[in-house]
């Protein structure tokens, strides 16, 4: 079965400044997906960034970077200019097929 | 914002009583989820559908049922609530393609008294 491990259950960072998330996940597969989600507290949760295993470039959406290494199966978040709005939840996700298997999550502090 | 709602947000009821968690998704996605999430914990997946009259039990075993009858309607019932099923449920769904993105309702907390 695979499994997904966020090694860090908190982190924080000043605003402005850059923090990584950490996932590493366990599988005998080739081609999948991984995720990171954000969950606000008492709010919905939402994609921040997605990868497609089969793409050695690491995907970017503005100030959210990943560093996929699919050798050693690490996946992490990289946020730049932390923002207040960044403090919440951080899930890990693996998907190969149409189930999801999710990390423990780590919960970001963001410093004024 | 997705397009995917959830009812009650808030729920406190007796020990015994059945209850139903609404869940419904305007997208026409065919894969729905729900997930049982305990504060600051990770998610698990207690029922799926990956269509109508399609449903299969989660990873996490549930004393809850589902059912889906429409496309863009997936209830979630316990029939008599215990203080153990005091959760947070997440309805979640995702479409055909597979780049597996998972859209979440704001979930439903559940106190069970």
């Amino acid at each position: 079965a695979q499994t997904v491990t966020q090694s860090q259950p908190e982190m924080s960072v000043q605003e402005a400044e850059t923090v990584t998330l950490s996932c590493t996940y366990d599988t005998s597969e080739s081609d999948y997906y991984l995720f990171w989600y954000k969950q606000p507290p008492s709010r919905q949760m939402i994609l921040v960034i997605r990868q497609e295993a089969y793409k050695q470039q690491n995907a970017t959406e503005n100030r959210f970077s990943v560093n996929f290494q699919k050798a050693a199966k690490s996946f992490s978040l990289k946020i730049s200019d932390s923002q207040l709005g960044d403090a919440a939840m951080y899930f890990c996700a693996y998907r190969r097929g149409s189930k999801s298997t999710f990390g423990d999550g780590t919960t970001l502090t963001v410093k004024p | 914002e997705a397009d995917i709602y959830q009812t009650p947000r808030y729920l406190v009821i007796g020990t015994g009583k059945k209850i139903t968690l609404e869940c419904s998704q305007t997208m026409g996605h065919d894969k729905m989820y729900w997930y049982q999430q305990d504060p600051g914990m990770e998610l698990h997946l207690i029922h799926y559908s990956y269509g109508v009259n399609s449903t299969e039990k989660g990873d996490l075993s549930s004393e809850s049922t589902v059912s889906r009858i429409r496309t863009e309607h997936f209830p979630l019932t316990l029939e008599s609530a215990r203080p153990s099923h005091t959760s947070q449920y997440l309805c979640a769904s995702s479409d055909r393609v597979s780049t597996g993105e998972l859209f979440f309702g704001e979930g439903s907390r559940l106190t069970v008294l």
